[in-house]
């Protein structure tokens, strides 16, 4: 159980474009799913809170209209990255909170951007 | 503000040993909840135990125990009988919860080497 999913696993967009970035609860409802960023060799970092139904909270210093964030089911959120630039190449993960307030999380997007 | 730290940025062991992957944090809350994830090469980042501040006996899952020292406040994952296959990044991660957030706060991470 527990099974989330990320889709695409990687992706490459040229400079300027916007991607979207899925993450969804296979066999559970999730209220709660969190999206994370991660560089070569670094810890993850926090960027947002998506909560079903309502509007995502950010983190400081993450760009809201940059990093478009949409939970509009129990099972589905998404991260859309608009107007991408080579700075924002990165390890993009998603989780979901289960019932101990763990968090289970999917395998991963590789973003490039050239 | 809510703190974990894990100060061993690399640890070997050779297989079918046990090795002990440190993490101490820091909290004001009474109640609190710990967790450690491994993630392998491939990225996806695996949840592995979970320690409540309440809980009175430390966690076990399989191969994975926590050595739960509450006083020292120190969380420290022991892994019993190493495989090749337990080589990888491990983060050591602490629940932070307000009235206004709600969210896990990570580890720089130790990576694991398991040599035969």
């Amino acid at each position: 159980g527990a099974v989330v999913s990320q889709h695409p696993s990687w992706v490459i967009c040229k400079s300027g474009t916007s991607v979207k970035i899925e993450c969804r609860s296979l066999d559970f409802q999730a209220t709660t799913m969190f999206w994370y960023r991660q560089f070569p060799k670094q810890s993850l970092m926090l960027m947002a809170t998506s909560n079903e139904g309502s509007k995502a909270t950010y983190e400081q210093g993450v760009e809201k209209d940059k990093f478009l964030i949409n939970h509009a089911s129990l099972t589905l959120s998404t991260l859309t990255v608009t107007s991408a630039h080579p700075e924002d190449s990165s390890f993009y993960i998603c989780s979901a909170r289960g019932e101990n307030y763990e968090q289970y999380f999917g395998p991963g997007t590789r973003l490039t951007v050239t | 503000a809510q703190k974990i730290t894990q100060t061993q940025p690399g640890m070997f062991v050779q297989e079918k040993e046990a090795v002990t992957l440190d993490c101490t944090y820091d909290t004001s809350d009474p109640s609190y909840g710990l967790f450690w994830y491994k993630q392998p090469s491939s990225g996806e980042m695996i949840f592995l135990i979970y320690q409540g501040s309440y809980d009175q006996q430390n966690a076990t899952e399989g191969r994975y125990s926590l050595n739960f020292q509450k006083a020292r406040k120190s969380a420290n994952l022991v892994i019993s009988a190493s495989q090749l296959g337990d080589s990888a990044m491990y983060f050591c991660a602490m629940r932070e919860h307000s009235y206004n957030t709600d969210k896990l706060i990570f580890g720089t991470g130790t990576r694991l080497q398991v040599f035969p």
